[in-house]
């Protein structure tokens, strides 16, 4: 089993529909938790991060962490082409100094 | 967020020659940073640990011969790819760990294509 697993994909949604991205984890210590975007030959840039049970918005994004069932999701409202990326989860341990472990990403296709 | 510059954007090398990455956290000291490639389609593969004032924690199955981390300030990192063959080709990211706590946050710099020709 993955540290942290993501389903690859590819997802396509319609554009204006909510995207639904789903995370899990299998270190229960763990304490913080990223997504990140990655566009196509560029690295990945910080989108949420979560750290305490619940919901976080900004903007169009949500994220939820449920750290009972070890996963975290992230939701796109009103998505675009432009959202069209693929997302990566990573989860920060307590002990490891910033060693983010990845998950696999998943591609997320928007179509106009 | 942090900024997190890297240096080349993309390089192009023969067969044989080293090739230098600069990562640099532009407003903030960064005491760990990371070093990352990536194949096309492929996840992260994290490479080494790079801290501040001692030896980089290499992963496992990484030559630590063959990439050279040095971190010799609190805002500057290097890898250096010694005798670069065609199947190091990749993309090499590096990332800056700041903040404690719940503003721990991890940071990506923009990349470097490698081709080896």
């Amino acid at each position: 089993q993955k540290e942290v697993e993501q389903n690859s994909g590819p997802l396509s949604v319609p554009e204006g529909a909510i995207a639904s991205l789903n995370c899990t984890y299998s270190d229960r210590g763990s304490q913080s938790f990223f997504w990140y975007r990655q566009y196509s030959g560029k690295s990945p840039e910080l989108i949420m991060f979560i750290y305490s049970n619940g919901d976080k918005e900004d903007g169009r994004f949500t994220a939820q962490l449920n750290k009972a069932s070890q996963y975290v999701s992230l939701l796109i409202r009103d998505s675009q082409p432009s959202d069209s990326a693929t997302y990566l989860c990573a989860v920060l341990g307590n002990t490891n100094a910033g060693k983010s472990t990845f998950g696999d990403g998943t591609t997320l296709t928007v179509k106009p | 967020g942090a900024v997190v510059s890297q240096h080349p954007s993309w390089v192009i090398c023969k067969s044989g020659t080293s090739v230098k990455i600069e990562c640099r956290s532009l407003d903030f000291q960064a005491t760990t940073m990371f070093w990352y490639r990536q194949f096309p389609k492929q996840s992260l593969m994290l490479m080494a640990t790079s801290n501040e004032g001692s030896k980089a924690t290499y992963e496992q199955g990484v030559e630590k011969d063959k990439f050279l981390i040095n971190h010799a300030s609190l805002t500057l990192s290097t890898l250096t790819v010694t005798s670069a063959h065609p199947e190091d080709s990749s993309f090499y990211i590096c990332s800056a760990f700041v903040g404690q706590g719940a503003n721990e946050k991890l940071f990506f710099g923009s990349g470097t294509q490698l081709s080896v020709l």
